[in-house]
């Protein structure tokens, strides 16, 4: 079974400059998930999605950041302008998402992209 | 957003020894996963856990879900050099739309 993709796997621009993260998550996973993980820290969800709709995005920066999951499989996140502490690894999860026992949520992670804002 | 708290931050062993670590929260979890991340690498999942007082084993992992729900143990036995990495916990509370919390992090050097 494929695993989730991400690319690019590194990305390195100047403050102020647009960049995009793309994820394929798991076939058959209905909820996806981006989070960030600044060095020496564990990931921080970003924002969930189940099929195209937003779950959860309380905790994105809205005035810079924004993702979407058009036809519910793959996803996009967005970062415009981009700040020196926006500099981390951007981790795309997915999960099978079922809401009744067995509660099958448990997330598989893609490689990340490595973010280095200069 | 909420973090639990993993000790040890770090750990420095000897190759054959056995570790423990644990995770704690303040809030009350249905669910916990402890996961390994490699250097470059996203996190990969090593055991999850779905009741109270559950104890499950993948291999030389054991991990188990606290009976208070607000903790959780992570036990390798006879460390190789492979061990090596950083391993966090997630907890997972019902009624938050799935959301998972990570853990600080529990960094771990075997030393052959």
């Amino acid at each position: 079974e494929a695993g989730v993709a991400q690319s690019p796997r590194y990305k390195i621009i100047e403050k102020r400059q647009s960049v995009a993260f793309w994820c394929n998550p798991i076939s058959g996973h209905a909820t996806l998930y981006w989070y960030q993980q600044i060095l020496g820290q564990g990931p921080k969800l970003l924002i969930q999605f189940q099929n195209n709709g937003v779950v959860d995005d309380s905790q994105l920066p809205k005035d810079r950041f924004s993702a979407e999951r058009l036809k519910g499989v793959d996803s996009t996140l967005k970062i415009q302008p981009a700040k020196l502490e926006d500099s981390a690894v951007y981790l795309c999860a997915s999960s099978l998402g079922v809401r009744s026992p067995p509660y099958e949520n448990t997330q598989y992670f893609g490689p990340g992209t490595r973010l280095t804002v200069l | 957003g909420q973090q639990l708290n993993q000790s040890p931050q770090s750990m420095f062993i000897q190759e054959g020894e056995d570790v423990s670590m644990n995770c704690t929260s303040s809030s009350i979890f249905n669910t916990w996963l402890w996961y390994k991340q490699d250097p470059g690498e996203g996190p990969v999942l090593l055991i999850a856990l779905y009741k109270a007082g559950e104890l499950t084993s993948n291999g030389r992992l054991t991990a188990q879900f606290g009976i208070t729900r607000k903790d959780s143990f992570l036990n390798i036995s006879a460390s190789i050099p492979s061990d090596v990495g950083i391993y966090f916990c997630a907890g997972q509370r019902r009624g938050t739309g799935n959301q998972f919390y990570f853990g600080t992090g529990t960094s771990l050097t075997v030393i052959p």
